[in-house]
């Protein structure tokens, strides 16, 4: 069974940082491309950016939103994919969700919420 | 980025009805579209890619078609488990974009 569970959200202040991780299992996470997407509350969602794999350089592509802020990074011995958010905003406020691309966006966490509040 | 746009924004429905929700690309995607279901407090689930492609599990109810700029989600005959919020989403562009969600609730 397909799974992927992420960690780390919080409440920070504007201004600061935050880290989160997706830890993926059930499937051969190596070959497939990680995403981050984030929904603010009662909102629509937003993609933030990709991982690609080994055999495409681990390349990374970002949403305009948050280019220069945010990197994400991967770790196959680990089956797992990051996030490192600096910077953080108000409008960063939202539940973040670890995405694989399969079949488009085919499997989806359960999400991570990110408050950033004073 | 290229623009999504969903109608309605929210549709009345009755268990037993046909339902459409459209969507449309500001520029042309091919068939580079899915569409999801979320549910409150819960995480997106994949409904149709490549436009009318039927995820693995998805009820046959569910079906997608269109091409270039126009696309749409239809359920042929709807069920108290559908009510929900919808999502298009392109991805022929390698900055994704999603549409602004289809609320269906109950009339």
């Amino acid at each position: 069974e397909v799974q992927l569970v992420e960690s780390g959200g919080g409440l920070v202040q504007p201004g600061g940082s935050l880290r989160l991780s997706c830890a993926a299992s059930g499937f051969t996470f190596s070959v497939h491309y990680m995403d981050w997407v984030r929904q603010a509350p009662g909102k629509g969602l937003e993609w933030l950016g990709r991982t690609k794999t080994k055999t495409n350089s681990y390349t990374t592509e970002y949403a305009a939103s948050v280019r220069g802020r945010f990197t994400i990074s991967r770790d196959d011995s680990k089956n797992s994919v990051y996030l490192q958010m600096n910077s953080l905003k108000s409008e960063d406020t939202a539940l973040y969700y670890c995405v694989r691309e399969g079949n488009s966006f085919d499997y989806w966490g359960q999400g991570t919420l990110v408050t950033v509040s004073s | 980025d290229i623009q999504m746009t969903q109608s309605p924004s929210t549709l009345s429905a009755s268990v037993g009805d046909r339902v459409t929700i459209t969507c449309r690309a500001s520029q042309s995607l091919s068939s580079w579209l899915s569409w999801y279901q979320q549910k409150p407090g819960k995480a997106p689930k994949l409904l149709i890619y490549k436009a009318s492609s039927l995820e693995s599990g998805v009820p046959f109810r569910f079906s997608g078609s269109g091409s270039e700029t126009e696309f749409t989600l239809t359920i042929s005959s709807l069920q108290p488990d559908d009510f929900a919020i919808y999502y298009c989403q392109q991805y022929y562009t390698s900055s994704p974009t999603f549409g602004q969600g289809t609320k269906v609730e109950i009339k």
